[in-house]
């Protein structure tokens, strides 16, 4: 059974600081790895893709692979209240057509 | 850039009722997937239609089915529903061609079964 396991939270961080966000996934074979960001009652919106070892970086968002260990994070510098959301980690399944998705972690900024 | 769109928004049905969601994915994308997002889960995979053809399933009951179109929008219909089939439809769009496996997301259907 292919998993993807993310702490549920909440994960409490100050405004302006860096909220770092786990992932971990059972399947050695999966090569895309994606992180989306929900807010409560909306749908999964996609924030940071990667697909090799090291670092991606979109603005604040900063996504890391170490498929070594078979983990993903995604760091939020800078963090402000609308960052609020679950952060939902997304893994390819088999022959890449579906995604297999951790329970989410839920983040709240803190004023 | 037209996103992904679904519909209804919302619906109520009673048990026992078929129901038919609606999907058109984002301009230029070919594939649709349709997930179940129970609260407080993550997405569930419940099947991926390319050219019209269902080409991977998740782990739900025959009860769940779709289609494709030509134009590429597509149908998830529930029938026999049950309490259990209350949830977030999500319906999320992708292009074959290219290395990316993104997915893009519709606003999803709410679905209550009474």
């Amino acid at each position: 059974q292919k998993e993807v396991e993310q702490n549920s939270g909440p994960l409490s961080v100050p405004e302006g600081a860096i909220a770092s966000l786990n992932c971990t996934y059972s399947d050695r074979g999966s090569q895309s790895f994606f992180w989306y960001r929900q807010y409560s009652g909306k749908s999964p919106e996609l924030i940071m893709s990667i697909y090799s070892n090291g670092d991606q970086e979109d603005g604040r968002f900063t996504a890391q692979l170490n498929k070594a260990s078979q983990y993903v994070s995604l760091l939020i510098r800078d963090s402000q209240p609308s960052d609020s959301a679950t952060y939902l980690c997304a893994v390819n399944g088999q022959s890449n057509y579906q995604l297999i998705w951790g329970a989410g972690t839920k983040l709240i900024i803190k004023p | 850039d037209a996103g992904v769109t679904q519909s209804p928004t919302h619906l109520i049905k009673t048990r026992g009722q078929q129901v038919t969601l609606r999907c058109s994915p984002k301009s230029g994308h070919d594939t649709v997937s349709w997930y179940q997002q129970a609260l407080g889960q993550g997405p569930q995979f419940i099947f991926q239609y390319y050219e019209e053809e269902e080409r991977q399933r998740g782990n739900f009951p025959d009860r769940f089915s779709g289609h494709q179109f030509p134009n590429y929008s597509s149908e998830l219909n529930v029938n026999a529903l049950l309490l259990g089939d209350s949830a977030l439809y999500l319906c999320a769009s992708s292009l074959e061609e290219g290395v990316s496996y993104e997915q893009y997301f519709g606003p999803g259907t709410r679905l209550t079964v009474t």
